[in-house]
């Protein structure tokens, strides 16, 4: 089955330690993106891939990392300098850069205490 | 960034009544799209529009592209106990990223 993997699904950490995010796809795309999504707001890009071993930033990526040395996969690195790191996190890819045709992971739940 | 703003924010509604709900931009975007995400998945689309005035159906969903190119609607017909979810909207500019709103919560009780 084709589709994007996020693990784990949920995941706590201590304030302070770096947390990374997995997300894999079997799609063939190109391009791949991170979401943050909080109660009540819209999703919010953190990054975005759109072809590999290339990155941009989003609208929010200060205490963010990520990397693409793979077409399959586009982890996330939550850095102990992002202020409020508790969220979900969705990972999404698509054919191309842009395209409307977004496929979404199942999330991850991050809690930092 | 930018955000879209939904209404309403939560909707109780009896299985078997109609549901509008919009959304509505300071910019013009030239896509519209609606997703549901049920809770603890990610977004799943349901309908894409493309043409200022277009209106489009899927099944008992029936959405349109506000004329002005900053408004979307979202209609569902006579709904059932798994319509329930966050119902988001997304707008885009051609080649840009989409930009994505605060969410309709709906409940439907049966």
């Amino acid at each position: 089955d084709g589709g994007i993997t996020q693990s784990p699904k949920y995941l706590f950490r201590k304030e302070g330690q770096n947390v990374t995010l997995s997300c894999e796809q079997n799609l063939n795309h190109d391009a791949m993106y991170w979401y943050r999504q909080d109660p009540g707001q819209g999703l919010r890009l953190i990054y975005y891939s759109q072809i590999v071993n290339d990155f941009q930033k989003g609208d929010i990526a200060e205490g963010y990392s990520v990397s693409r040395e793979k077409k399959e996969s586009f982890p996330l690195t939550v850095t102990s300098a992002q202020k409020n790191p508790t969220a979900f996190y969705l990972c999404a890819s698509s054919d191309y850069w842009a395209s409307y045709e977004q496929y979404f992971g199942p999330g991850t739940r991050l809690t930092v205490t | 960034g930018q955000q879209l703003n939904q209404s309403p924010q939560s909707m109780f509604i009896q299985e078997g009544e109609d549901v509008s709900m919009n959304c509505t931009s300071s910019s013009i975007f030239n896509t519209w799209l609606w997703y549901k995400q049920e809770p603890g998945e990610g977004p799943v689309l349901l309908i894409a529009l493309y043409k200022a005035g277009e209106l489009t159906s899927n099944g008992r969903l029936t959405a349109q592209f506000g004329i002005t190119r900053k408004d979307s609607f979202l209609n569902i017909s006579a709904s059932i106990p798994s319509d329930v979810g966050i119902y988001f909207c997304a707008g885009q500019l051609t080649g840009n990223q989409f930009y994505f709103g605060t969410g309709t919560s709906l409940t439907v009780i049966p």
